[in-house]
């Protein structure tokens, strides 16, 4: 059974501080991995995804993907309080018919 | 505002009654997905279609609830006989053919089963 892996649970950060937020398949055979964003009571939003090792950043979210660890990283810079929700990281493999794997999520609380 | 669009927002059944959802997904999309998010937000899936076959699905999927996406219809999703424990939020999600094509969520029905 595929699995996704978050950590932390549940994150509070000082507005304009800097959140980290990890995952890790232990599916080898995952090969896309993608950041979705969800507010409280709203449907789950693609906010990045990053296919190959190294470092994809837009704004002020940056991920990290190292494919060997099969562990992906999403850090957001300079936190708005509007940056508050459950972050979902998502996995699939390489067949075409192969489905998203959600982790559990992070909730992300930021502070004034 | 959603290109998946799925109805009702909120259904409300009883013990062994039916409750049937639907999506429309995102057009030009011919894949779609039912997920299943329940109140610690874990993600179960259901089962997913390409245009109107049956990709995967899972055991719960096989015995009491039953999905369908008829062409030029909406796709639905119904639970023959609904169980508390069936209490959670149904999420329709529709994508590209591919392996990395991103999916495109609808605001999914909330479904309370007292």
């Amino acid at each position: 059974q595929q699995k996704v892996q978050q950590s932390p649970e549940s994150l509070i950060v000082p507005e304009g501080g800097m959140a980290s937020l990890n995952c890790t398949s232990s599916d080898r055979n995952v090969d896309y991995f993608w950041w979705y964003r969800q507010h409280s009571g709203k449907s789950p939003k693609m906010l990045m995804s990053i296919f190959s090792n190294g470092e994809k950043e837009e704004g002020r979210f940056t991920v990290h993907l190292n494919k060997a660890s099969l562990h992906t990283s999403l850090h957001i810079r300079d936190s708005q309080p509007s940056d508050s929700a459950l972050y979902l990281c998502a996995a699939s493999g390489t067949s075409s018919f192969s489905k998203l794997v959600f982790g559990q999520g992070t909730s992300l609380s930021v502070v004034p | 505002n959603s290109k998946v669009i799925q109805t009702p927002r909120y259904l409300v059944k009883g013990q062994g009654q039916k409750a049937k959802m639907r999506c429309i997904p995102e057009k030009g999309h011919p894949v779609v997905f039912w997920y299943q998010q329940n109140k610690n937000n874990e993600f179960k899936f259901l089962i997913n279609f390409q245009n109107q076959e049956v990709l995967q699905q899972i055991d719960m999927t096989e015995k009491r609830f039953s999905a369908e996406c008829p062409s030029n219809s909406p796709c639905s999703l119904e639970i023959q006989s609904s169980e508390a424990g069936d209490s959670a939020l149904y999420l329709c999600a529709s994508s590209r053919q591919g392996a990395n094509s991103d999916y495109t969520f609808g605001s999914g029905t909330r479904l309370l089963v007292i």
